[in-house]
């Protein structure tokens, strides 16, 4: 079964404006994590916000939150004003489970960022 | 400056010419791991370990081996190639998680290896 599911294969957000990428999950432990990381069109992977299953805040970093709903097993990563350099490949991942390092990843959404 | 480095970054090859794509860190790092990553799916785990002279299968090995036989270094080995192995692979390394996982837990990634195999 699918552990990451991302939705949107690709999406346009006209700059400045805030674009939100869905990521929902499935898990039954109690203890995981949830990563988003930014792949660019030069390919490398860039960790950008994290969110444990345990945290009661929703985690920021800049310009990145993201919208934790733990009922609904959904970790939507929000990428405010965005900018002619967001533009690229984002994937959602989890990391299941105590003492666990393999992160399980989405198919990823292409986002593209409109001037 | 902490990083994770492969080599080759780009590579052609043919049917059944075995190569090694290497992968070294130099953040002391226990966990190392090697994903491929192929259009609609993802990052896929190959291969992983925990410390040295401990490596365990992910989910997609076959075709696959690994060795570690130093902390740095984590080599990706095709025996015996075949076209449907090409794919873009990274490596990656990070701490091992503790018993709750941090964000200090995130794996770092290596720049990628685009593998065409003919």
């Amino acid at each position: 079964a699918q552990k990451i599911t991302q939705t949107q294969p690709g999406m346009f957000v006209q700059e400045k404006e805030a674009v939100t990428l869905d990521c929902t999950y499935d898990t039954s432990d109690q203890s995981y994590g949830l990563f988003w990381y930014k792949q660019p069109s030069s390919g490398e992977m860039i960790f950008l916000i994290y969110q444990g299953s345990y945290d009661e805040q929703n985690a920021t970093e800049g310009r990145y939150s993201l919208n934790f709903q733990k009922a609904r097993k959904s970790a939507n990563l929000v990428i405010s004003a965005s900018q002619l350099g967001d533009s690229a490949m984002y994937f959602c991942a989890m990391r299941e489970g105590t003492y666990g390092n393999k992160l399980v990843f989405g198919a990823g959404t292409i986002l593209r960022v409109k001037s | 400056e902490a990083q994770v480095t492969q080599n080759p970054r780009y590579l052609i090859t043919v049917t059944g010419k075995k190569l090694t794509v290497t992968c070294s860190q130099n953040m002391n790092h226990e966990y190392m791991s090697w994903y491929r990553q192929d259009p609609g799916l993802g990052l896929r785990q190959i291969y992983y370990s925990m410390n040295v002279e401990v490596t365990d299968k992910g989910d997609v090995p076959e075709g696959y081996k690994v060795s570690r036989k130093e902390k740095r270094n984590f080599p990706l080995i095709l025996e015996s190639p075949s076209p449907n192995q090409t794919s873009l692979y990274f490596c990656a390394s990070s701490p091992v998680s503790g018993q709750w996982g941090t964000s200090t837990d995130t794996q770092y990634f290596g720049p990628g290896t685009r593998l065409t195999v003919l």
